[in-house]
């Protein structure tokens, strides 16, 4: 049981160019989150999903895409890379039921230059 | 809004001490309540989680209490030690499973052998 996984761990790119992050969960976890991590800023929603095919809207989804085809992946898509967009990236899951908790995968550090 | 406040953003005790690390909220409608750990360069991982029907949960030298009206809980560690050094981070979910997680920007600790 690898709980949440994510790929890559590090990644540096330049601007304009575009990536996807993967997210991995082996929970049968009905819920998956994307967030990124800033000094200062916190822990903040880009995306979410709360089952195979859906998405929605966090508090930053400007500038990123997501897709969940598969109930174990959630996917996050740079698609002209920004150095605003440098950060720490995790992604998260939970099965949705009452008084369950959230796990999180262990970060990718993404820098755009 | 909900917002989530942690005071002292860091905190400095030498090893042995019994500290409590502060968490407050401005909407007390809240589902659950969940403190979080988090090691330089690593993932969140899940400490303690308090329903809002519940005043406290432990989990060995841990102890988290929750007091809904007045938008406060407490996260106590007895007999601090150095590998306790990290930062902790609450989190509350506001209602219904669908909602999501605000998050404080988290305190962090050092323990002085």
């Amino acid at each position: 049981n690898a709980g949440v996984t994510q790929t890559p761990k590090f990644r540096v790119l330049k601007t304009g160019q575009s990536m996807t992050l993967l997210c991995a969960q082996d929970m049968n976890h009905e819920y998956m989150y994307w967030y990124r991590q800033d000094p200062g800023m916190g822990l903040r929603l880009i995306h979410y999903s709360v089952g195979e095919g859906t998405t929605a809207k966090g508090e930053v989804p400007d500038g990123y895409n997501v897709s969940r085809l598969k109930k174990q992946n959630f996917l996050l898509g740079l698609e002209s890379a920004a150095p605003s967009q440098t950060s720490v990236y995790f992604c998260a899951s939970r099965d949705g039921t009452l008084g369950d908790t959230q796990y999180f995968g262990p970060g990718t550090r993404l820098t755009v230059l | 809004k909900q917002e989530v406040t942690q005071i002292p953003a860091a905190l400095s005790v030498p090893e042995g001490e019994n500290l409590v690390l502060n968490c407050s909220f401005t909407d007390s409608a809240i589902y659950n309540l969940q403190w979080f750990r988090q090691d330089p360069g690593k993932g969140l991982t899940s400490l303690l989680l308090i329903q809002s029907s519940q005043r406290e949960q432990t989990s060995g030298r841990l102890n988290a209490s929750l007091d809904k009206s007045s938008g406060r809980s407490t996260l106590y560690i007895a007999a601090s030690q150095p590998g306790d050094s990290a930062t902790y981070l609450c989190a509350v979910r506001r209602g219904g499973a669908n909602s999501k997680l605000t998050f404080g920007k988290g305190i962090t600790l050092s323990v002085r052998p």
